[in-house]
């Protein structure tokens, strides 16, 4: 059975400190991957996906990267945080061809002070 | 751009009684969306609940029902009594066939009360 994991669980960081967040999908090869981020009250937005490895789209420009280092490793980074970065980090994957569905990760919630 | 608007929660219904949770979708750019209901249970993960990916067919998960009707670009989400269980938040989302890109709703959040 596939599973994915996400850590941190959460985070409480300083404005301009950087930040890493991770994701690991085991029992599946070559899936598809995102990065998902939701303010407080706000909806889901798609920040990045992935179809393999060393490859990452970006979809919303958010002060943020992303890379994914194996295949089954996704992380999310930026070098100095802002307010607007607190929310709620969720990661993905899907099948790749068509139709799919998403399994998500628990999420990590990040506070930026 | 592509768009998904759903019934504004929080919503609050009495066990036994039925449910309906709008869901419109715009897709300016994807020509036939796949639609989809996720939930999140408290404590919990965001999980699948249901899916269609073809136009005029209807999914159904757990007892809630969903029909995708792409005349009034809808995909509402709808339970005949609902339990105590079911009090979680629910995300409709669309995504294009190739499902590297899929965008949702804000989130409907049910409450119900015996």
């Amino acid at each position: 059975a596939q599973t994915i994991h996400q850590w941190p669980v959460a985070e409480i960081k300083a404005v301009g400190s950087p930040l890493s967040l991770g994701c690991t999908i085991k029992g599946k090869s070559s899936p598809n991957l995102y990065w998902y981020w939701q303010a407080t009250g706000g909806t889901l937005q798609q920040l990045f996906y992935s179809i393999t490895v060393g490859q990452v789209e970006s979809v919303v420009q958010l002060n943020l990267s992303a890379s994914r280092p194996k295949d089954d490793q996704f992380i999310l980074s930026t070098e100095k945080l802002l307010l607007s970065h607190s929310g709620f980090y969720l990661c993905a994957w899907s099948r790749t061809g068509e139709n799919s569905d998403y399994t998500f990760g628990s999420g990590t919630r990040l506070l930026v002070i | 751009g592509d768009s998904v608007t759903q019934t504004e929660g929080p919503v609050t219904v009495s066990e036994s009684e039925s449910l309906i949770i709008n869901c419109t979708y715009s897709a300016t750019s994807i020509a036939y969306p796949n639609l989809f209901w996720y939930v999140r249970y408290p404590g919990e993960g965001l999980q699948l609940l249901l899916k269609v990916i073809t136009a005029g067919q209807k999914g159904s998960s757990r007892g809630f029902e969903a029909t995708y009707n792409k005349e009034t670009t809808s995909f509402h989400l709808q339970k005949a009594s609902v339990q105590e269980s079911d009090s979680a938040v629910y995300y409709c989302a669309l995504a294009e066939n190739s499902g590297t890109y899929q965008r949702f709703g804000t989130g409907t959040k049910l409450q119900v009360v015996p």
